[in-house]
């Protein structure tokens, strides 16, 4: 089946950092990236929608220059947290759907973000 | 639009009797609905899926799920539950506009608690 790989799980890293996370379809292309974020005990907020090759389309009330995202290839679409401060703390997953009509989305494990 | 209703935000069941956890959706189109599990920490995993197919779905461990017109409804069953199921568990629709077809609109999720 289709999966889908997130890198890295955790991330603990002092307020100001950028943070750099991965997710790799490893199995299929995804012309379609999505990137949620997800807040204790709630459900998942879509961020925003990476393809590839052009640039990602932000759900209303996302800062784009706060949550940088790049889909360089089919396989890859990366999210930057930048200068993050504590309160972007969270549970962040990615998605992506293999090509074709009515296939569902396939997630990654997700990366815990932690900012001190 | 769509919108989905998860109607019990907890569910607590024994082991060995059977799970019902309810999905109520609303969409302006024809639907797509799927089931997500995500275990602590975990992405979200694929239980199930209905793409206007059969409406009485089988996906795996033995979950199902009935699409209903008539009630909107798109309810999870498994005839006995086991420890491992104890989860968070997701209803998701997706419209069939093609605008927003590969867009999901997620429940608030129900939390599924298994005793002895």
């Amino acid at each position: 089946g289709a999966v889908v790989s997130q890198h890295p799980s955790r991330v603990i890293c002092k307020s100001g950092t950028s943070v750099k996370i991965e997710c790799r379809s490893l199995d299929f292309q995804a012309t379609t990236m999505f990137w949620y974020r997800q807040f204790p005990k709630q459900s998942l907020m879509l961020m925003a929608t990476s393809n590839e090759g052009s640039k990602a389309t932000y759900e209303q009330g996302v800062e784009k220059d706060k949550f940088l995202i790049n889909h360089a290839s089919l396989t890859l679409s990366t999210l930057t947290v930048t200068s993050a401060h504590p309160e972007d703390s969270s549970f962040y997953i990615c998605s992506a759907s293999v090509p074709g009509s009515n296939q569902p989305q396939h997630f990654g494990d997700g990366t815990r973000l932690s900012i001190l | 639009a769509q919108s989905v209703t998860q109607l019990d935000s907890h569910v607590s069941v024994s082991e060995g009797t059977p799970v019902l956890l309810r999905c109520n959706y609303s969409s302006s189109y024809s639907p797509s609905l799927f089931w997500y599990v995500q275990h602590p920490n975990k992405g979200l995993q694929l239980l199930l899926k209905y793409t206007s197919a059969a409406t009485l779905v089988k996906g795996i461990n033995g979950f199902e799920a009935e699409f209903k017109k008539s009630e909107t409804s798109f309810h999870l069953t498994k005839p006995s539950a086991h420890m491992s199921d104890a989860a968070e568990y997701f209803c998701v629709v997706r419209g069939g506009n093609t605008g927003t077809a590969s867009k999901l609109t997620f429940g608030t999720g129900t939390r599924l608690q298994v005793t002895l």
